[in-house]
C-alpha cells in the first residue's frame, strides 16, 4: 500500500514549456485535489476532483488544467509555464463522507520555472 | 470567504520547553479543525483534529482544543523534542453539511525548530 505518490520529485522547466505532474493513489479514494505551496501561503488548492470524470476549480487554477481518466489518477498539466508558477506541488486524496475525513498527501513535487 | 491565521515564525525552542502555536479562524457555519504536519522533505500528515466546538484533538502528546467563542484552536505541546522540529499547519473544512467536498483552507504554517 504505497498510499499517494507523485511524479516526478523534481523538475526544472523554461518559461513556455509544458509538463504534467501525476499523482497516484491505491487507497480508492473518491476526492483528490492538487495544491500548491509557497513560503509564507501555506498551501492553496488548484484543482480537485469528486470522482472519475469530474474535475473542479480551487482558489487559484489559472495557468493549470487537469484530468481525473482513472480513479486512481490526478494529472496537473501546465500548458504553458511561467516563473509564477515555481513551487512546490502537493496532491491529496481522501474518501468520501464526512468534511472531516483526513486528506492523505503525497510526498510533493518540486518545480522550478527559469 | 473562509481564512486560517497562525502565529507567525520561525519558532525556535529548547528541547522540554513548552510549546504553543496560536490559530485563529473565520468560517461560516461549523468547520471541522486540523493540525498537519510537515516534516523537511515529506508531505503533509495529519496530526489531530477536532470537528465540533470544545473537542479536544490530541496526538503524540500534541494538544488542541476547538474553541467556537474565541474561534481559535492552538497548538500545545508540554514538552517537544528534537524530532518535532517541523512546519506545522493549522486548518479547516466546512462543515460536513456544505458542499464543499472537504476541502481545506490553511493557515500560512509555523516552522518550529527544537534544539537539544
Amino acid at each position: 500500500n504505497a498510499g499517494v505518490t507523485q511524479t516526478p520529485k523534481f523538475r526544472v522547466l523554461k518559461t513556455g514549456q509544458s509538463m504534467t505532474l501525476l499523482c497516484a493513489q491505491d487507497m480508492n479514494h473518491e476526492y483528490m485535489y492538487w495544491y500548491r505551496q509557497d513560503p509564507g501561503m501555506g498551501l492553496r488548492l488548484i484543482h480537485y476532483s469528486v470522482g472519475e470524470g469530474t474535475t473542479a476549480k480551487g482558489e487559484v487554477p489559472d495557468g493549470y488544467n487537469v484530468s481525473r481518466l482513472k480513479k486512481q489518477n490526478f494529472l496537473l498539466g501546465l500548458e504553458s509555464a511561467a516563473p509564477s508558477q515555481t513551487s512546490v506541488y502537493f496532491c491529496a486524496s481522501r474518501k468520501t463522507g464526512t468534511s472531516y475525513n483526513e486528506q492523505f498527501f503525497g510526498p510533493g513535487t518540486r518545480l522550478t520555472v527559469l | 470567504g473562509n481564512s486560517v491565521t497562525q502565529m507567525e515564525g520561525p519558532v525556535t525552542l529548547s528541547e522540554e520547553a513548552f510549546l504553543t502555536i496560536n490559530c485563529t479562524y473565520t468560517a461560516t457555519g461549523y468547520p471541522s479543525l486540523f493540525w498537519y504536519v510537515q516534516y523537511p522533505g515529506e508531505g503533509l500528515q495529519l496530526l489531530l483534529k477536532a470537528t465540533k466546538a470544545d473537542d479536544k484533538g490530541s496526538n503524540k502528546g500534541f494538544e488542541a482544543t476547538y474553541r467556537k467563542e474565541t474561534t481559535s484552536f492552538h497548538l500545545e505541546k508540554g514538552s517537544v523534542q528534537v524530532s518535532d522540529s517541523a512546519v506545522y499547519f493549522c486548518a479547516l473544512s466546512e462543515s460536513a453539511g456544505g458542499t464543499s467536498y472537504g476541502k481545506l483552507t490553511f493557515g500560512q504554517g509555523t516552522i518550529l525548530t527544537v534544539h537539544p
